[in-house]
Parts: structure tokens; C-alpha cells; sequence
């Protein structure tokens, strides 16, 4: 089975902090996904990236960065946490011609 | 752009059948997706409809017609453990479709 571990399912942080949220996939999938899920809004991308050290904007990058060192392993960065940031976030992965598999998610709350 | 639309709640009795609808805009379609996810979850992979008509696994069922830009994925035989909300999703052609779409999902539940 695919799994897809994120480092924290609870994290609160303060306002400005830099914020980083870990990924790491064990499938060798080419393609990982950074999403954030708002009660009401469903799941927004914010960034993906597929191949090493290649990333791509999502729909809602601003406040947002990401790292992809690896591949196995992709990188959420809050530059400098902020209330509105607060949300569930969820990475995902996916080879060139499956389905998305997501880790349990990581739920940040900023204050 | 892409854009998916799906009621927001649907309620059921167990042992019933629903049907949860889906129509989706986009610029370039790659096939319709459906995703589970109960609550403090994470989504999990249902079905994939390329080509219209329907596909079967177990209980669940999810059909597409392109020329309407529509489907549907109908649940059979309610269980309880169904309760969840219910995503469809499309490859997003920016991304060169690598990422998925998500509508805003369809929260399930299922009464005794």
C-alpha cells in the first residue's frame, strides 16, 4: 500500500513564525501535492511539484513555499504564519497515471 | 479554469440507495474522479470514470457523460460507516494534469 506520512496531525504556531510541514511518500511517485482544505471551500492547491527540486504554483500559492529535495519528501513552508492561514493541510502524491493518495492531514492553527 | 459543482449535504436512511451528482467545467477533460473522506480522515481514492458509462466496485458506482459534462456516483445499500463527504475531482490541464480539481464535496449522512 501507498503511504503518505506528514510529520504533525496537530500543530499551533504563532503569528510570523515560519512554519514548516513535512511529507514523505514511500511509492517513488513522480508528482506531490500541497493542499489546504476549508470547511466549504473543498481542497485547494497551493503548490505541487514533479520531479526534484521542479515545483509549480497552485491555485492559492501567496504565503506559501515549498522544497522538494527529494522525492520522496516534499516541504510546506509558512513564510511567516498568519491567522487566515489557519486550516487543514494535506499533502498527496500520485504516479504518472493513478489516483491521489493523501497523508491524515495536519491541522495548523495559527493565534 | 475548472470549475465542479455538487450539492453540499444529502441524507439517507441505511440500506437505501443515493445517487450524488457532479457537473464540472473545464478547458480540457481528463477523466472524472470521486473521493470518500470522513471526518478527521483523509480522502481516499473511489473511483475513475475516462469514458461514459458506468463502473462498478461493490456497492459503489460512478457513471459519466461527457457530452453533459456530468456524473454521478450512487452508493448502494447504506451503511452507516458511509456517512462522509463525497468529492468528484478533475485534472487541472495548468497543470499539465498533474493536479487534481476538487469540488467542494458532498457531506453524507446516513440515518438508521
Amino acid at each position: 500500500d501507498v503511504k503518505v506520512t506528514q510529520s504533525s496531525r496537530y500543530l499551533v504556531k504563532r503569528t510570523g513564525e515560519k512554519v514548516f510541514l513535512e511529507c514523505v511518500q514511500d511509492m517513488d511517485h513522480e508528482n506531490m501535492f500541497w493542499y489546504r482544505q476549508d470547511p466549504g471551500l473543498g481542497l485547494r492547491l497551493i503548490y505541487f511539484s514533479y520531479d526534484v527540486k521542479m515545483k509549480e504554483k497552485g491555485d492559492i500559492p501567496e504565503g506559501y513555499s515549498v522544497s522538494r529535495e527529494k522525492k520522496e519528501r516534499f516541504s510546506l513552508i509558512l513564510e511567516s504564519a498568519s491567522t487566515n492561514q489557519t486550516s487543514m493541510y494535506l499533502c498527496a502524491s500520485r504516479d504518472a497515471g493513478g489516483s491521489a493518495f493523501f497523508g491524515q492531514g495536519t491541522r495548523l492553527t495559527v493565534v | 479554469g475548472q470549475s465542479l459543482e455538487q450539492p453540499s449535504e444529502v441524507t439517507a436512511v441505511e440500506g437505501a440507495i443515493v445517487q450524488i451528482n457532479c457537473t464540472y467545467q473545464t478547458s480540457g477533460f481528463y477523466g472524472l474522479s470521486w473521493y470518500q473522506q470522513h471526518d478527521g480522515g483523509a480522502p481516499t481514492f473511489l473511483s475513475y470514470n475516462a469514458l461514459d458509462g458506468l463502473e462498478e466496485t461493490g456497492r459503489f458506482s460512478s457513471f459519466l457523460s461527457r457530452s453533459d459534462s456530468y456524473g454521478y456516483l450512487l452508493l448502494q445499500e447504506l451503511q452507516m460507516k458511509d456517512s462522509a463527504s463525497y468529492f468528484c475531482a478533475v485534472r487541472d490541464p495548468s497543470t499539465g494534469r498533474r493536479a487534481l480539481t476538487f469540488g467542494s464535496g458532498t457531506r453524507l449522512q446516513v440515518q438508521p
